[in-house]
């Protein structure tokens, strides 16, 4: 049964503090998200790439967050410097562009990062 | 503009009671598709269906059944026979042809949270 895996899980850091986010997608998907998840704004894309190629970081504050694909296998989310305020659940999901009708975007677990 | 209106914030029912879930969208693509999501208290986000913008076709998966209407822009979500496993946090999520791709960024509303008692 394949799955998006993110790492950490649980990460508790001080602000100021680089924090970094890893994500593995489903083997053979070519398009990456990025999504946070907070009380106040709900579920929002932070960025997305296909075939490593970044589409769309639109939703990403470009002054403290960077999103890469160093190869196809692994996503990486940095916040560096970390604040309060970026404490949310951080999603990542994957799918693989057909052309079809069933192109879907399926997410991993979640990293649940607190800045202290 | 919320493109995904959930209005619905929370509801409860008793196990066994038939419950729908509303989900309005709002969109000037005329080719989109549309999403349903759980996500139980483990906080994973589980996909559940997808349905294309050109299929008006109604779906039925077990006790899930699924009402698209693009007259109203609709796209509600019926559990027939509720059970405690069903309690979740449930997203509608819509999202667009941009791009000239069928996998584009999801725009999700803000979500129903279900509570089903024994």
């Amino acid at each position: 049964d394949a799955r998006v895996t993110q790492t950490p899980r649980h990460k508790v850091t001080e602000m100021g503090q680089e924090v970094t986010m890893r994500c593995q997608p489903i083997l053979g998907h070519n398009t990456v998200f990025w999504y946070r998840q907070t009380m106040m704004q709900g579920l929002e894309l932070l960025a997305y790439f296909r075939n490593r190629a970044p589409l769309d970081d639109s939703g990403m504050p470009k002054d403290r967050f960077s999103a890469e694909m160093p190869d196809a296998t692994l996503a990486t989310l940095k916040i560096q410097p970390s604040e309060p305020r970026d404490s949310a659940v951080y999603f990542c999901a994957s799918g693989l562009v057909q052309g079809g009708p069933t192109d879907t975007q399926y997410f991993g677990p979640g990293t649940r990062l607190t800045v202290l | 503009a919320q493109k995904v209106t959930q209005a619905q914030t929370e509801i409860s029912v008793v196990e066994k009671e038939d419950v729908t879930l509303d989900c309005v969208y709002e969109t000037r693509d005329t080719t989109y598709y549309l999403f349903w999501y759980k996500q139980p208290p483990s906080g994973e986000l589980v996909f559940l269906i997808r349905r294309n913008s050109f299929d008006e076709q109604n779906e039925i998966s077990g006790r899930y059944s699924w009402n698209f209407q693009k007259s109203t822009s609709s796209f509600n979500f019926t559990i027939t026979a509720s059970q405690v496993v069903d309690s979740a946090v449930y997203f509608c999520a819509l999202s667009e042809s941009g791009r000239g791709s069928t996998l584009g960024r999801l725009y999700f509303g803000r979500g129903t949270q279900l509570t089903v008692w024994p």
